[in-house]
Parts: C-alpha cells; structure tokens; sequence
C-alpha cells in the first residue's frame, strides 16, 4: 500500500464546474500537505501548502486537510480549461523527511 | 532566470552505457533532490543532499550515484543502464528539509533502449 492514495483519473469537466480532487494517506506523523499541478512534459509546480488540519484558500483554490480520517482534497472553483493538467498530493513528516507524493490525477476542463 | 535547471532535457542512451545528468539551482536554497517519475506519474525520491551531505538514500540501486560539488549544484551518475531506468527524473531543491514546497528542475526524459 502507498503512503498517499490518489485516484488517477482521468477527470473530465465542463469549463466553469467546481472540481474536488482528493488523496488519502496512511501515515499519522504527515503534518505538512500540498498539492502540485504538474503540466505535459514539465515539472511540478506548488499550488498549495498547508499544515496540519484546517483549510487554506488562495483564489480560485482551497485546499482542505483532515487528519482525524487523514484526508486531503483540493477544490477548484470556476475552472478553466488551462487548470487542464495532473495534479499531485503531498505529504510530509517533520524535518528532513521525504516528501511522499500521490499518483497523481489527471484533469480535464474543457470548453 | 531563477530556477532549477537540469541537462540535458532528453537523453536516448542504449543498455550497459553510463549516463549523467546535472542539476543546478540558483535559488539560494540548500536541500537538493533527486526524484524518479514512472510511466503512470509516480514521484518517488531517490536522493537527497543537504548542504553537500547526504540525508536522503532510498533504495536504490548502487548503479546510481548522486554527486553534488556544491550546495546548487547536484548530479546523476547512473552506471550500466537496464531497460527499466527509462523515466523521467527530476531534480529539486528547497530551503531546508522543509515543505514550504519544493521546486523542480523540468525533468530529464531518459530511455534505455
């Protein structure tokens, strides 16, 4: 079993939809949490960071975090067909420690 | 332009060869990765350094040994290449071990043929 479970999609959505993604992880140490978005042949780039449990938002982005059911989702509001791209969670310990990631799931706006 | 930069890009090499690949960051961070990405996307780290010491050592094969000259700068060394090192790896770095997000490098796509 992988640390991070993530559906790989993909995930198909008409321009404007509110798109939820989400991971489940299996280690109770993760306290830091974030999500990539990684477009064709290129690298990841951090969308979102967040620590421990609780919700953080940044435009059209909010990420959520529940440790209890060790749970961590991504919603996307209006989304545009250039949000079109695989998206990555992450999760990591304290320190040092490896930063674990999530298959990935691939997401489809389209117009 | 401030980034991770890896060279080269592509690399087609055939089985039993030895190939590199560089990394370089001029962020000013002192943590550096390296990270295996298979066909169906999955990130996996093999290496990390730190300030020039290694932290980081997954299990991978000894065929593959990390060098990093100075704290920006961190490479691959991959001995006998085998059919199954096709992948893309990334190089990334961050400022400490901590996950106030890593940055990546662009990938180098190598295939083994």
């Amino acid at each position: 079993q992988k640390e991070v479970e993530q559906d790989p999609g993909p995930l198909s959505v008409p321009e404007g939809a509110i798109v939820s993604l989400n991971c489940t992880y299996s280690n109770s140490a993760f306290q830091y949490f974030m999500w990539y978005r990684q477009y064709s042949r290129k690298g990841p780039e951090l969308l979102m960071y967040t620590y421990s449990s609780g919700n953080k938002e940044d435009g059209r982005f909010t990420a959520q975090v529940d440790k209890s059911s060790k749970y961590i989702s991504l919603f996307i509001r209006d989304s545009q067909p250039s949000d079109s791209a695989t998206y990555l969670c992450a999760a990591q310990n304290t320190g040092f420690q490896k930063l674990v990631f999530g298959t990935g799931t691939r997401l489809l706006v389209s117009p | 332009d401030t980034a991770v930069s890896q060279t080269p890009k592509y690399l087609v090499t055939q089985m039993g060869n030895d190939k590199s690949i560089k990394c370089e960051q001029n962020l000013g961070h002192d943590t550096m990765y390296w990270y295996k990405q298979d066909s169906k996307k999955f990130l996996k780290i093999m290496f990390s350094y730190n300030n020039k010491e290694l932290i980081i050592n997954e299990t991978v094969p000894n065929r593959f040994s990390p060098k990093s000259p100075d704290k920006a700068h961190l490479n691959l060394h991959i001995n006998s290449l085998e059919l199954g090192d096709s992948a893309v790896y990334f190089c990334a770095s961050s400022q400490g071990g901590q996950n106030y997000g890593y940055t990546f490098g662009s990938g180098t796509r190598l295939t083994v043929v």
